[in-house]
């Protein structure tokens, strides 16, 4: 089975400065076709996940723009360009081959 | 406006088994993937499986973990996902969250649930 291993764990960010989450995949999610099966969800404190970036680096619907996936193959990056307030909750990466898997999570918190 | 309300959670005897259901409103249910996750008390969130549209044969892909005991099933006429739970364990505790999902080579539409807690405690 395909492992996900997110870093940091946690972490704290003042409005309005980046924030970045990395993940690490052990094997390739760079699928022939030329997409990175990866997708980035977010749990909100109380809530269901909600997509933000699938296949990589597409930003789902509705997700802000402040939110960005890069990378390829089994490094991959979540950036956040400005933080705001209603950032705050845990994001995960999980792959997306044929059986999927979740990172452990990132908690973010606002300082 | 989209929905999916899961039901048929509550607390089971290990050994024993539960359906959970996943009804859904506002989308085409029968093209999308139907997904079951479930997160454990404080824990994070943990794939178990899913069941594709019919298009794509509608066949199912489990975890591991659960492969075996879980099964998950479609009905279209009705717009349900169901997740059958056999002999279930302590371990199995947590909050069932169903997903549905549609990708084309332009978009993706991602749903989910609000879940249901299932504790498995004698």
């Amino acid at each position: 089975d395909i492992v996900m291993t997110q870093s940091p764990l946690s972490l704290s960010v003042t409005p309005g400065e980046p924030a970045s989450i990395s993940c690490m995949s052990s094997q390739s999610l760079l699928h022939k076709n030329g997409y990175n099966y990866v997708d980035w969800y977010l749990q909100k404190p109380g809530q269901s996940p909600q997509l933000l970036i699938y296949l990589g680096s597409n930003r789902a619907s509705g997700a802000p723009d402040r939110f960005s996936g890069s990378g390829s193959g089994t490094d991959f990056t979540l950036k956040i360009s400005r933080v705001e307030a209603e950032d705050v909750g845990v994001y995960y990466c999980m792959s997306a081959a044929q059986t999927r898997t979740f990172g452990q999570g990132t908690k973010l918190e606002i300082k | 406006e989209v929905q999916l309300v899961e039901s048929g959670g509550g607390l089971i005897q290990p050994g024993r088994s539960l359906r959970l259901s996943c009804t859904s409103s506002g989308f085409t249910f029968g093209d999308y993937v139907m997904t079951w996750v479930r997160q454990a008390p404080g824990k994070g969130l943990e794939w178990i499986g899913f069941i594709r549209s019919k298009t794509y044969g509608g066949t199912t892909e489990y975890a591991a973990s659960v492969k075996g005991r879980f099964s998950i099933s479609r009905d279209d006429s009705k717009s349900i996902a169901y997740l059958q739970m056999n002999s279930l364990k302590t371990e199995d505790t947590g909050v069932y969250y169903c997903n549905g999902r549609q990708s084309t080579g332009y978009w993706t539409k991602d749903y989910w649930g609000q879940g249901t807690l299932v504790t498995v405690s004698s």
